[in-house]
């Protein structure tokens, strides 16, 4: 069965870096992308990006871009989002996911289990 | 970006009655080349990640109960849950992916609560 598994709650200081890691199996990794997504309580779930887990190819909305670098490694079928200068605004729980179409995004059909990231002095 | 506009945020109701959540998108979601309507529902249980529920505005994804229906087609949605059983307490969320990814865009939510 198709899994997504996300790595470990995380506490990082303003300023700093976290890499999240999503890990895919029970599906041919490479002919699905990766899509990353937040969630906050006080602005719902806002799409970030996605990652082509074929090419390395990605693409960002734009209000993500200099916050978010996908990238993606096909041999343990790992995606991964690091997310830079961080304040507490980019504290939020953030999900990996697949679409329910190979070569394409569209509707989410499999969700990882989300990483709560916290930013705090 | 698509504005999706969910109502009403919350509600709540008894174990048996019949659930309306609405959705409105800022422009239309209707494809005219295969006429499909690119809006999916979610529903995301208290401490889970969003489960799909619906995809191309009416299609069940597999093993969904048959008393969630999505229909609608153009700017409105509607998701009902008819005989809504206590494991149906959730937040739904809409979500239009007629946008070019990455502007794939949510609504706000629905919260449902059982009396």
């Amino acid at each position: 069965q198709v899994q997504l598994q996300q790595s470990g709650a995380e506490l990082a200081k303003p300023g700093s870096s976290v890499k999240i890691s999503c890990k895919a199996s029970g599906y041919t990794f490479t002919s699905y992308y990766i899509s990353w997504i937040k969630q906050t309580t006080g602005q719902g779930l806002e799409y970030i990006g996605y990652i082509n887990t074929g090419s390395g190819g990605t693409n960002y909305n734009e209000k993500f871009k200099g916050k978010a670098t996908l990238t993606v490694d096909k041999s343990s079928s790992t995606a991964f989002m690091q997310l830079s200068s961080l304040t507490p605004d980019d504290s939020a729980v953030y999900y990996c996911a697949r679409s329910g179409y190979d070569g394409t995004v569209n509707w989410f059909a499999y969700w990882g289990q989300g990483t709560l990231v916290t930013v705090s002095s | 970006d698509i504005v999706m506009t969910q109502s009403p945020s919350s509600l709540a109701v008894s174990a048996g009655e019949t659930v309306t959540i609405n959705c409105k998108s800022s422009q239309s979601l209707l494809y005219s080349g295969n006429q499909k309507n690119y809006l999916a529902w979610y529903q995301q249980k208290p401490g889970q990640s969003p489960k799909l529920l619906i995809y191309w505005a009416s299609t069940r994804q597999s093993g969904v109960p048959d008393r969630f229906i999505g229909s609608g087609s153009g700017t409105d949605f509607t998701l009902t849950i008819s005989s809504v059983q206590a494991e149906d307490l959730a937040i739904y969320y809409c979500q239009q992916y007629y946008d070019t990814p990455p502007e794939l865009t949510f609504g706000s939510g629905t919260k449902l609560e059982i009396k």
